[in-house]
């Protein structure tokens, strides 16, 4: 019964593949988000989409491509990795995009640039 | 600029003392304020928030938290560490206006309670 889950928990691939993290949420939420988390532990907003609407891009270069099939799910591809984006990817869901609502987060996926 | 600081990287404690993991602070209007915890290896879990009213917001696992308006802080606090509080905690801001949900965090504090 895992409210934001995420697949794959880690993922080793090569400079230059594209890759893609999944994520799902069954909390019935409106919101999702996508955050980095770097090697010194910062997090940082990627991109957020309310009711499948893209509502934050935050200066993410465009190898970056979040895709929202429905309320639930919120993928993020990624084309022509680089080993600067090796970090931990964090999903989140909230209720609504408001100010006051609680973002919920996966368990993250662990990805490494070779 | 919008941001949240928490100036110590690291706050050591022993077991069944006090703990105070530090959050400053700085948006325009009023802030909603966050922390979660992060336990290794695993996804942020979500402790208390700030919205509006009582100054002092109680949360998960006997954490607490005080607004401070003036100060412009917002401090973790519980009144007796376990060994299992040991974590990397954030604080996070939501900066007023506008319903992105957007959350600005702190940098983290590792809290390390000693037996």
């Amino acid at each position: 019964d895992t409210a934001v889950s995420q697949t794959p928990k880690y993922l080793v691939t090569q400079m230059g593949n594209d890759k893609s993290i999944k994520c799902e949420q069954n909390l019935g939420h409106d919101t999702m988000y996508w955050y980095k988390q770097d090697s010194k532990k910062f997090l940082k907003i990627m991109f957020s989409y309310n009711n499948k609407e893209l509502i934050i891009n935050e200066t993410v270069p465009n190898r970056f491509s979040p895709k929202s099939p429905d309320k639930a799910h919120l993928n993020l591809h990624i084309n022509s990795l680089e080993l600067g984006d090796s970090a931990v990817y964090f999903c989140a869901s909230s209720h609504q995009a408001s100010h006051t609502d609680t973002q919920y987060f996966g368990p993250g996926t662990r990805l490494t640039v070779l | 600029a919008q941001s949240v600081a928490q100036p110590e990287d690291q706050v050591n404690v022993a077991e069944g003392n006090p703990l105070t993991v530090k959050c400053t602070y700085s948006v325009s209007g009023n802030p909603y304020l966050f922390w979660y915890v992060q336990y290794p290896n695993r996804g942020l879990q979500f402790l208390l928030k700030y919205i509006t009213g009582d100054n002092l917001v109680k949360g998960s696992y006997g954490f607490e938290a005080e607004f401070n308006k003036s100060q412009t802080s917002f401090h973790l606090k519980k009144p007796s560490a376990l060994v299992s509080d040991s974590a990397l905690y954030f604080c996070a801001v939501r900066p007023p206006p506008g319903n992105t949900g957007k959350l600005i965090f702190g940098q983290g504090t590792t809290l390390q309670v000693k037996p």
